[in-house]
């Protein structure tokens, strides 16, 4: 079964610091996402980019975020200067192209923690 | 979007059915509904989805009634490993595009 694969499983910044976590999705989609989930709190919508640029993006996504799609293959949001409230579980995910008959397929997360 | 309700917790054991009704009053006539399952530390992995009447894999089934303003995902003979979260969620089916939004979800607890 194809699988949404994300890199690091874990990371840890200091404050301040810019992280960059990656994806790999399946490779026939072409919708990507990306949302957190704070520790014990909801899965929160990030933003979704479609044709190499941003379709949507939420409240949280701020100037300090950015997505890029920088080859075939690699999908990647970057933090440009951490913070505390930052820490959290990072999911990307994708999708079919044209139907959503299968829903969205979501990687195993990366856990970021900025001390 | 379509605001879901579903039960914040539920308890079952071993080998039961487990029934997960969800409301969603307000669901638009291009809206499908979907279920997803979350274990601790993993990321939402989808279950089932459907539009109206029934709709059956190898992991549950969904009813819809005629109307459409709620579903039940059914879980059949559970195991311990089905403890997890369970999302309902509406969200047009053929709009890729749309971002789908979590709720609280229904906290599933299966004893033995």
């Amino acid at each position: 079964e194809p699988e949404v694969t994300q890199t690091p499983s874990h990371q840890v910044t200091q404050m301040g610091q810019e992280v960059i976590l990656r994806c790999v999705p399946i490779s026939n989609h072409l919708y990507f996402y990306w949302y957190r989930q704070i520790l014990g709190q909801k899965v929160e919508f990030l933003v979704s980019f479609y044709n190499n640029e941003i379709s949507e993006k939420s409240e949280i996504f701020d100037d300090q975020f950015s997505v890029e799609r920088p080859d075939g293959s690699n999908f990647t949001l970057k933090i440009r200067s951490t913070k505390l409230e930052d820490s959290a579980m990072y999911f990307c995910a994708s999708s079919e192209a044209l139907t959503n008959d299968y829903g969205y397929t979501f990687g195993s997360g990366t856990r970021l923690t900025v001390v | 979007l379509a605001k879901t309700t579903q039960p914040i917790s539920m308890d079952s054991y071993e080998g039961q059915e487990v029934n997960i009704t969800c409301s969603h009053n307000n669901i638009a006539t291009n809206d499908y509904i979907t279920w997803y399952q979350q274990f601790p530390s993993q990321g939402p992995r989808f279950i089932i989805q459907g539009y109206k009447t029934k709709v059956t894999n190898e992991v549950a089934s969904l009813f819809i009634p005629a109307d459409r303003k709620s579903s039940t995902l059914s879980l059949p003979r559970v195991s311990l490993s089905d403890t997890a979260v369970y999302y309902c969620l509406v969200a047009p089916g053929y709009s890729s595009a749309s971002k789908i939004i979590f709720g609280s979800g229904t906290r599933l607890s299966i004893r033995p």
